[in-house]
């Protein structure tokens, strides 16, 4: 049963619009959530986070919104850059002591930045 | 520069033959984690060490074995391999037990022939 979904496998936006990527997940005592981009043959590198204290978390381009109760989260770039072309995997994590117990992943979304 | 490096970054192996798979960082993190990733699939945990204390996953299949003889590396053993074992294996770390943020090396791809 898969806890965080991202149910858009691959999106394509062009070149100084926003991209928007999606992520939903199940289980409630998930209380921390992060993003992470992978270019093909790197391992994924962290990208933006936010706890579910806060609804909103900024970063230069990147902007992650959380909806709690609808156990919703959303990265938003913009304006999107050729660069940002990557899979991006939004992760969650349940302890209460924070990540140590690993994360837990969705499929990863394939954003495509169109010139 | 600081990171978490694995070797090889490609093995063939073949069905039934034990193969070890390697990680070692030099960011002097205390967690260090090993996710299998299928295609298309999500980085799935299979365990994690923090120090020298190893926590297994329920689901992880006792083909799957763990060492960390030190700080700096941690291998992954796979005892018999399994067609369905070929996939993305990604090692993790984290600096402090509570850390959410983890840092990954760039994989090591196994296929079973």
């Amino acid at each position: 049963d898969q806890q965080v979904k991202q149910n858009s496998p691959s999106l394509s936006v062009q070149e100084g619009r926003i991209s928007i990527l999606n992520c939903d997940y199940t289980n409630s005592m998930f209380d921390y959530f992060l993003w992470y981009k992978k270019y093909p043959a790197e391992g994924p590198t962290f990208l933006i986070s936010i706890s579910s204290i806060k609804d909103k978390n900024e970063d230069g381009r990147f902007t992650v919104f959380l909806n709690k109760s609808a156990k919703h989260l959303s990265l938003h770039i913009v304006p999107s850059q050729p660069g940002d072309s990557a899979v991006y995997f939004c992760a969650a994590s349940g302890s209460s002591g924070g990540g140590a117990d690993g994360l837990t992943f969705g499929k990863g979304t394939h954003l495509i930045i169109q010139p | 520069d600081a990171m978490v490096i694995q070797n090889p970054r490609y093995q063939v192996t073949q069905f039934g033959k034990p193969v070890t798979l390697s990680c070692s960082q030099t960011l002097n993190h205390n967690v260090m984690y090993w996710y299998q990733q299928k295609s298309s699939q999500a980085p799935k945990l299979l365990f994690h060490y923090y120090d020298k204390d190893f926590n297994n996953e329920a689901d992880t299949p006792d083909n799957f074995q763990s060492r960390r003889p030190n700080t700096s590396f941690c291998f992954l053993d796979i005892r018999s391999p399994g067609l369905g074992d070929a996939a993305m294996y990604l090692c993790a770390t984290s600096l402090r037990w509570g850390d959410n943020e983890q840092f990954f090396g760039p994989g090591t791809r196994l296929t079973v022939l």
